[in-house]
């Protein structure tokens, strides 16, 4: 499997609350992306990065933001968790070329109460 | 806006039978790249196979094969001698060539039956 993980797997959190989700890779790669999913559902990218200080939004819009102050670390943030926050977050990476494979992280599963 | 379509919601193979599963994509663009992602229950999703929208011969991975059809934008994939640990969510994914971002389609839930 690869080098890529995510913190914590499983959350269970009231309304209100400021989260973190975690997601590390070890292999050095440059791009490093966010995707929600929905139970049996398919993946939105929410926000991606090209490097370090690089961020971009995604395709799904999302009240969640991150920071990519190390190549390796970019994490994710809910200031103010809410019900409709409910689902999956799946990490990914790739290296710089277009044609490079996405690595996927196993993914947390959020839910808010 | 490029479009994934995977019209089988659910597919079901006897073990060490063949099943293909079906995708279909929309684009205005000629240079793009496609792949097939398996996610088993509870697991890493995983790269199955990728296809290079400018090689008109079929990529294959051992028991895995795709037939891309780039005039009628269709890339389905074959499993062959099914194997239990083959059940999964299977996605099918496009990547555009310059912004390297993947657009999913809804998945096919493949159960191997023995």
């Amino acid at each position: 499997e690869a080098d890529i993980y995510q913190t914590p797997r499983y959350l269970v959190i009231g309304t209100g609350k400021k989260i973190t989700l975690e997601c590390s890779q070890t292999m050095g790669h440059d791009k490093m992306y966010w995707y929600q999913q929905d139970p049996g559902m398919e993946l939105h990218l929410i926000h991606y990065s090209y490097g370090v200080n690089s961020t971009e939004k995604g395709d799904l819009s999302s009240e969640s933001t991150v920071s990519r102050i190390r190549t390796e670390h970019f994490p994710l943030t809910l200031e103010s968790a809410r019900p409709s926050h409910t689902s999956q977050y799946l990490c990914a990476s790739s290296e710089t070329g277009r044609r490079s494979e996405q690595y996927f992280g196993p993914g947390t599963r959020l839910t808010v109460t | 806006a490029q479009t994934v379509t995977q019209s089988q919601p659910e597919m079901s193979v006897q073990e060490a039978e063949t099943v293909t599963l079906s995708c279909t994509y929309d684009t205005s663009e000629s240079d793009y790249y496609l792949f097939w992602y398996k996610q088993p229950p509870s697991r890493q999703m995983i790269l199955v196979i990728r296809q290079e929208a400018y090689k008109q011969q079929n990529a294959t991975e051992n028991r895995f094969s795709v037939n891309f059809q780039k005039a009628a934008k269709s890339f389905s994939l074959k499993i062959s001698d099914s194997q239990l640990g083959d059940a999964a969510m299977y996605f099918c994914a496009y990547l555009t060539g310059t912004a390297s971002k993947l657009t999913f389609g809804t998945g096919t839930r493949l159960q191997v039956t023995l």
